[in-house]
């Protein structure tokens, strides 16, 4: 059974709509991690957590906010998308800051 | 620029080849990750190496590490067609992993 899982899997938005990605993992990570995937640049890190309560800024926060309201939930937030933002995001969870990483199966992101 | 990189953008086989993927990075690392992405899926981890190691086997996979050249290699025997996808490299970073932009392997029957 998938131990993180991404919802949703394909989601159309409108220019300055808000949208949220969730994700939802069962291995009991303390860390989770949001990656945006564009051809060209590779994983790219936007926002990561170290636990319940816990958000951090990756490498390109500007424009996205990231929730963990629990140890086995964290969701991206787009308050005002932009086209810019059309790209596919990961969820991903580890153990710690240099341990493997469990990814899930992407959601991808079209914004109009 | 990328802080690990591999070293070709694709690379095609046959079933029952061999096939080598190579990666560098720019810092000190205390292992290096070796990841694989099917297409419509999210990357999986195929192989961890620590800074001490030389080498490391897993099934048909073997990879090897280099500090002195900060390069690594992994190799995939007897190539299936279910190996075709992309192939990233992934080392320590300030915030966790850094990766590659990955190279892309297609096994032909």
């Amino acid at each position: 059974e998938a131990a993180v899982t991404q919802s949703p899997r394909n989601k159309v938005a409108v220019t300055g709509g808000k949208v949220t990605l969730s994700c939802n993992q069962t291995n009991n990570h303390n860390n989770m991690y949001w990656y945006r995937q564009d051809t060209g640049h590779g994983l790219r890190l936007i926002h990561y957590s170290y636990g319940a309560g816990s958000t951090e800024k990756g490498d390109i926060p500007d424009g996205y906010k990231a929730s963990r309201p629990s140890q086995e939930n964290f969701s991206l937030i787009l308050e005002l998308a932009t086209p810019s933002q059309t790209s596919v995001y990961f969820c991903a969870s580890g153990t710690g800051t240099y341990a493997e990483q469990f990814f899930g199966p992407g959601t991808r992101l079209t914004v109009l | 620029s990328q802080l690990a990189e591999e070293n070709l953008w694709a690379l095609s086989v046959h079933e029952g080849e061999s096939v080598t993927v190579n990666c560098s990075y720019k810092t000190s690392i205390t292992a290096l990750q070796w990841y694989r992405q099917k297409s419509g899926e999210g990357p999986a981890q195929l192989i961890l190496i620590r800074s001490n190691e030389r080498e490391k086997r897993n099934g048909r996979l073997r990879a090897t590490l280099d500090t002195s050249s900060q390069s690594s290699s992994l190799s995939i025997t007897a190539t299936r067609c279910e190996d075709t996808a992309v192939y990233f490299c992934a080392t320590d970073y300030a915030q966790g992993l850094t990766f590659g932009l990955g190279t892309r392997v297609s096994v032909f029957p």
